[in-house]
């Protein structure tokens, strides 16, 4: 079964411009959870996706937005960059429903890099 | 604020030896434990969890202990290998994955 993909790899952009990251889950994996790994914050929750809407919400301004298709593919966008938004994306899949609803696996991640 | 913590930044360890990474947390309301892997330039790799409901988990080499009273798990790898070499991530999850800061464990031939 193949794993969880993100595109593009890497991503690099000026102050002010938006982006968007791609996600393909696990196959059969319904949630879609983003996270931003960053050098001083380490790894913090976005939000998560679970049949077209958005089910959770972390402690992010309204600049970070994402979406979930009818396929369970996910993208994340972010407008109006800061500097500070330079970071690992990381995209996580689960099942979404039932006792492994814990369990994510992650993609390689989107490094984006504001400059 | 911190939910979940692993104090230690740093682990060696030589080869064929037990190597003991800890994790504290503040949140009673985590029902599942995990620990993941990550390499530099990867996402992270899961490697075992743990329901709140249990204190032991074991799978291969690793072995997860959870002490629900004191709010403490610790994983253990035995014998230890130069693969292992790696960050190594506590996550407690509610509705979501609260990561700790993890622990760069490096393994000596």
């Amino acid at each position: 079964k193949a794993g969880v993909t993100q595109t593009p790899r890497y991503l690099i952009k000026t102050r002010g411009q938006q982006v968007t990251l791609s996600c393909s889950p696990i196959s059969g994996h319904r949630s879609v959870s983003w996270y931003q790994q960053t050098p001083g914050q380490g790894l913090q929750f976005l939000f998560e996706y679970f049949s077209e809407t958005q089910r959770n919400k972390g402690n992010f301004p309204g600049r970070f937005s994402g979406r979930q298709f009818s396929n369970s593919r996910s993208e994340m966008n972010v407008s109006t960059l800061e500097l500070g938004d330079s970071a690992l994306y990381l995209c996580a899949s689960s099942l979404g429903t039932g006792g492994e609803v814990h369990e994510q696996f992650f993609g390689p991640g989107t490094r984006l890099t504001v400059l | 604020d911190q939910q979940v913590k692993q104090n230690s930044p740093s682990l060696s360890v030589q080869e064929g030896r037990i190597s003991i990474l800890n994790c504290d947390y503040t949140n009673s309301m985590f029902d599942y434990f995990l620990w993941y892997k990550k390499y530099p330039a990867e996402g992270p790799t899961f490697l075992i969890s743990i329901s709140s409901i249990k204190d032991k988990n074991e799978d291969g080499r690793f072995t997860v202990f959870l002490n629900k009273s004191a709010k403490h798990l610790s994983l253990h790898i035995v014998p230890s290998q130069p693969g292992d070499s790696a960050v190594y991530f506590c996550a407690a999850y509610d509705y979501k994955l609260s990561f700790g800061a993890g622990t760069t464990v490096t393994v000596r031939a």
